[in-house]
C-alpha cells in the first residue's frame, strides 16, 4: 500500500524567508502526487500536482514542488513566505487500486506558522 | 461556477443517533469522495462514488454508508453514532475517478460533534 510521510508537524518561518515543507512517499509504481492547503474551518485547496510530466511543478500562490524519484520525495517550497501562507499543508498520493479506482492517501499534515 | 457544497456545516448529535450528511458536487463532476478528518487520525478515506456506484471503500465499519444519486449529489450516513465519530467530514468531487490525473475539489466540510 502507498503511504506518505510529512517530516515536521509544525514549521515556523519569518515573513520573507524560504518555506520548505517535506514530503516522502512510498509507492511501487509511478504515483500521482498532490499538495493541498487548508485554512482554519475550511476544506482543502489544491496547490499543485505531479502527474509524471515535468519534475518541477509550479502551483498557485508562488509555491512549487520537485519530484525526486531517487529520494521518493516531493517537497514543497516557496521562496518568500507571506503572512497569508499560515495554514496547514497536506501532501497526498493517489492509490490506484487493482480496479483502477483511485483514492487519496494523505500525510499527517504540517502546520506552517509565519512570524512577522 | 459553484464549488462543492456540503450541508449542514455544523451538526451536534447524541451517541446512538444516526446522521446524514449531504454533498453537491461541482456541475458536471461525476465522482464524489468522502473523507474523515480528526486530530488523531488525520485525513482518512471513507468511500468514493462514481455514476451512482461505490467504486472504492476505506477501512471504516459498516455503520458508515453512502450513496450517490443520478444528479451526482451524494449523501453519507452514520448510524449508531459514537463519540469517536466526532470529526470534520469532507467531500470532494472530480470529473473522473479521484487520483487518476484529475483534480479533486473539496467542500468546506461538515463538522460533526457527538455528545
Amino acid at each position: 500500500a502507498q503511504s506518505v510521510t510529512q517530516l515536521g508537524s509544525h514549521v515556523s518561518v519569518s515573513e520573507g524567508a524560504l518555506v520548505l515543507l517535506r514530503c516522502n512517499y512510498s509507492s511501487s509504481v509511478p504515483p500521482y502526487l498532490f499538495w493541498y492547503v487548508q485554512y482554519p474551518n475550511q476544506g482543502l485547496q489544491l496547490l499543485l500536482k505531479y502527474t509524471s510530466a515535468a519534475t518541477l511543478v509550479k502551483g498557485i500562490n508562488g509555491f512549487e514542488a520537485e519530484f525526486k524519484k531517487s529520494e521518493t520525495s516531493f517537497h514543497l517550497t516557496k521562496p518568500s513566505a507571506h503572512m497569508s501562507d499560515a495554514a496547514e499543508y497536506f501532501c497526498a498520493v493517489s492509490d490506484i487500486g487493482s480496479s483502477n479506482t483511485g483514492k487519496l492517501i494523505f500525510g499527517q499534515g504540517t502546520t506552517l506558522q509565519v512570524k512577522p | 461556477k459553484a464549488g462543492v457544497t456540503q450541508t449542514p456545516r455544523y451538526l451536534i448529535k447524541t451517541r446512538g443517533q444516526q446522521v446524514t450528511l449531504s454533498c453537491s458536487p461541482i456541475s458536471g463532476h461525476r465522482s464524489v469522495s468522502w473523507y474523515q478528518q480528526t486530530p488523531g487520525q488525520g485525513l482518512q478515506f471513507l468511500f468514493e462514488y462514481f455514476s451512482e456506484t461505490q467504486r472504492n471503500k476505506g477501512n471504516f465499519p459498516g455503520r458508515f454508508s453512502g450513496r450517490q444519486f443520478s444528479n451526482s449529489r451524494s449523501e453519507m450516513n452514520v448510524s449508531t453514532l459514537e463519540l469517536g465519530d466526532s470529526a470534520l467530514y469532507l467531500c470532494a468531487s472530480s470529473l473522473g475517478l479521484t487520483g487518476m490525473n484529475t483534480e479533486a475539489f473539496f467542500g468546506q466540510g461538515t463538522r460533526l460533534t457527538v455528545v
